[in-house]
């Protein structure tokens, strides 16, 4: 069964460091979505992109992060210079079109950890 | 705008019992309502979901909800709980455009007494 996959599992990183979280949305799947968990609290959205640009974006998305597509299968967040409030689970998702399915799928999560 | 609300951040049950989490929704139109269950260190996992197809729905490892309407709820739950249901569970909502955002619940921890 096609699934989402994520690198790095778990990354620690200094602050002020810049940092790319990848993923591999599932191949025929046209939405795309980044969603963070801090430790202990409730799952939150980031951002949410298809044909290669944002179509909605969070408050906490601010010019610290950015998405690309940058080939036909990978998908990344990029954090520029990161806080020590950037530590948190991210989780890459991906969907069809609503009316082929309207679940999103969702990857294992990177771990990271801003030092 | 829609949101969910899960009422107990902890629910603690003994093996073989009953399990109830509530889960209650707010949204101006039907929407499309999720479980996801998320295992320590793992990711999420989807358990079911509401398209509007039939209000009880039948999702894995024996789980199933209830969309009441009138109640604005999608309550999740097992007739008899298993050891290896000890997990969080994350109720969650989406509206009906294909870009459309998941928001999420705040989580229950479900704990499994021996």
């Amino acid at each position: 069964e096609p699934e989402v996959t994520q690198t790095p599992s778990h990354q620690v990183t200094q602050m002020g460091q810049e940092v790319i979280l990848r993923c591999v949305p599932i191949s025929n799947h046209l939405y795309f979505y980044w969603y963070r968990q801090i430790l202990g609290q409730k799952v939150e959205f980031l951002v949410s992109f298809y044909n290669n640009e944002i179509s909605e974006k969070s408050e906490i998305f601010d010019d610290q992060f950015s998405v690309e597509r940058p080939d036909g299968s990978n998908f990344t967040l990029k954090i520029r210079s990161t806080k020590l409030e950037d530590s948190a689970m991210y989780f890459c998702a991906s969907s069809p079109p609503r009316l082929v399915d309207e679940t999103q799928y969702f990857g294992p999560g990177t771990r990271l950890l801003v030092l | 705008a829609q949101s969910v609300t899960q009422l107990g951040s902890h629910v603690s049950v003994s093996e073989g019992a009953l399990v109830l989490l509530r889960c209650n929704y707010s949204s101006s139109v039907p929407p499309y309502l999720f479980w996801y269950v998320q295992y320590p260190n793992q990711g999420l996992q989807l358990l079911l979901k509401y398209t509007s197809a039939a209000t009880l729905v039948k999702g894995i490892n024996g789980f199933e909800a209830e969309f009441k309407k009138s109640e604005t709820s999608f309550h999740l739950t097992k007739p008899s709980a298993h050891m290896s249901d000890a997990a969080e569970y994350f109720c969650a909502v989406r509206g009906y455009s294909s870009a459309s955002k998941i928001i999420f619940g705040s989580g229950t921890r479900l704990s499994i007494r021996p």
